[in-house]
C-alpha cells in the first residue's frame, strides 16, 4: 500500500520562502509529482521528480531523496496568488496508479 | 492537443438516488483513467483507475463503481447515494508510458448529496 504525508496547513509571508515537506512509503515507486490547486479548482501540475535531485523550474524548486522516503517543496519570492493547497502524489509504476498525500494548504499573508 | 471533459460541473442528489458521471479524453488514445474524491479540505482520494477498456481497478470498498465502456470514456456510478458521498469529484488521464508525464485533470464535479 501507500502512506503519503504532508502538513495540514503552513502560513508565510508575502516575499519569504516557504518549504513544504512530503515523506512517503510506497509498495513500488516511480515518479513523484507536485500539484497545486486553488480553492474549488483542479489541480495543476508544478513539477516532477524521477531520480535523487533538485529540479528548478522559475520561483519553485523540487527535491527527492528516494532513499528516505521524502521530497520537498520550495517557493520562493511568495506571491499572495502562491495561497493555495499543494499536493504531492507518487507514482507506482508497476500498477499505473497515482496516489495523492493528504495536501498542505499555504496561506500567505501580506 | 489533448482536452478532458467532466460533467456536470455541480450536482444535488436526493439520498438513495442514482448517480452518473462522465469522463471523456479526446486527441489521445490508450489513456490511463482515474476517478478521483476529494472531501472539504482534504487531499484526493483515489476511487477508480483504468489502464484499458472494461479494465477497472477499485482502491476504496463503497457503494460506487466505474466502468471504461469505451477506451476515452470513463463512469462512475452508484445505484444508491450515501450523504458520505458528497464531495468534489475529479477524473483525470495521463499517458500509458512516459513515467515524467503528468495526470491531467477534469473541471471537476461538486456533488451533494442531501
Amino acid at each position: 500500500g501507500q502512506n503519503i504525508d504532508q502538513p495540514t496547513e503552513m502560513t508565510a509571508t508575502e516575499g519569504a520562502i516557504v518549504q513544504i515537506n512530503c515523506t512517503y512509503q510506497t509498495s513500488g515507486f516511480n515518479g513523484l509529482f507536485w500539484y497545486q490547486q486553488h480553492a474549488g479548482e483542479a489541480p495543476t501540475f508544478l513539477s516532477y521528480n524521477v531520480l535523487d535531485g533538485l529540479e528548478e523550474k522559475g520561483r519553485f524548486s523540487s527535491f527527492l531523496s528516494r532513499s528516505k522516503g521524502y521530497s520537498y517543496l520550495l517557493l520562493k519570492e511568495l506571491q499572495m496568488k502562491d495561497s493555495a493547497s499543494y499536493l504531492c502524489a507518487v507514482r507506482d509504476g508497476g500498477f499505473q496508479k497515482l496516489v495523492f498525500g493528504t495536501g498542505t494548504r499555504l496561506l500567505v499573508s501580506p | 492537443s489533448q482536452t478532458i471533459h467532466q460533467w456536470p460541473a455541480t450536482l444535488v442528489q436526493p439520498v438513495g438516488s442514482p448517480l452518473s458521471l462522465e469522463c471523456t479524453v479526446e486527441g489521445t488514445s490508450n489513456p490511463n483513467l482515474y476517478w478521483y474524491r476529494q472531501a472539504a479540505g482534504r487531499g484526493l482520494q483515489l476511487l477508480f483507475y483504468s489502464v484499458g477498456i472494461g479494465q477497472i481497478s477499485s482502491e476504496v470498498p463503497q457503494n460506487l463503481s466505474a466502468s471504461r465502456p469505451q477506451d476515452r470514456q470513463f463512469i462512475l456510478s452508484s445505484k444508491k447515494l450515501l450523504l458520505s458521498d458528497s464531495g468534489f469529484y475529479l477524473c483525470a488521464w495521463r499517458p500509458r508510458t512516459g513515467g515524467n508525464t503528468e495526470a491531467f485533470f477534469g473541471q471537476g464535479t461538486r456533488l451533494t448529496v442531501v
